[in-house]
């Protein structure tokens, strides 16, 4: 069955450095979503992309955060001067076109700032 | 802005009893889906309502959809300790599935 894959599973990282988020998204799907989990509470929708361009970005998705499609796989996610408050769960999910289809999350990374 | 309101938070049942967690949004929906998060996994889709009103059975979880398009609700009969996780709706608003904040439903046996 396909699935979205996600790398790293866990990224730890020091306070104030660059990391980057990496998912492959099921490869037919057209929308792409990145959405953040803070342990124990709701997953949180960051950003949506659809034609290789941002469709809608929530208002956490601010200028320290950016999303690309570099070969056509992939879809990342970069998260600049990370900050403590960024250790989270992110999860990548995926979905076909269309307006009643579902999304496909990967299995997350979980990202621990130190 | 847009939201999708889930209730209650946590619900902790004995293994036997019923279930029912509640989803409200602020704006009339395309459609609902359901997710159902296990400890420590990924949301992992359940099932989606797209018209006013219906209803759909999977074994013992039974979803509405509400006849104005902006509330929901999923009810688990007879809980078992395999149906423990959280469970989320969502709620596709434009291109963008909003989750409510999730119930996490915990199973005594």
């Amino acid at each position: 069955e396909p699935e979205v894959t996600q790398t790293p599973s866990h990224q730890v990282t020091q306070m104030g450095q660059e990391v980057i988020l990496r998912c492959v998204p099921i490869s037919n799907h057209l929308y792409f979503y990145w959405y953040r989990q803070i342990l124990g509470q709701k997953v949180e929708f960051l950003v949506s992309f659809y034609n290789n361009e941002i469709s809608e970005k929530s208002e956490i998705f601010d200028d320290q955060f950016s999303v690309e499609r570099p070969d056509g796989s992939n879809f990342t996610l970069k998260i600049r001067s990370t900050k403590l408050e960024d250790s989270a769960m992110y999860f990548c999910a995926s979905r076909v076109a269309g307006m009643n289809t579902e999304a496909f999350f990967g299995q997350g990374t979980r990202l621990t700032v130190v | 802005g847009q939201q999708v309101m889930q209730i209650p938070q946590y619900q902790h049942v004995q293994e036997g009893e019923d279930f029912t967690t509640y989803c409200n949004s602020s704006t009339t929906l395309s459609n609902i889906q359901w997710y159902k998060q296990r400890p420590g996994g990924h949301p992992v889709f359940l099932i989606q309502l797209v018209k006013s009103g219906e209803v759909k059975k999977q074994k013992r979880l039974t979803f509405q959809f509400g006849e104005a398009k902006k509330n929901s609700s999923l009810h688990i009969t007879a809980t078992q300790t395999t149906d423990v996780g959280t469970y989320f709706c969502a709620g596709l608003l434009g291109n963008k599935l909003v989750f409510g904040a999730g119930t996490i439903l915990r199973v005594k046996s």
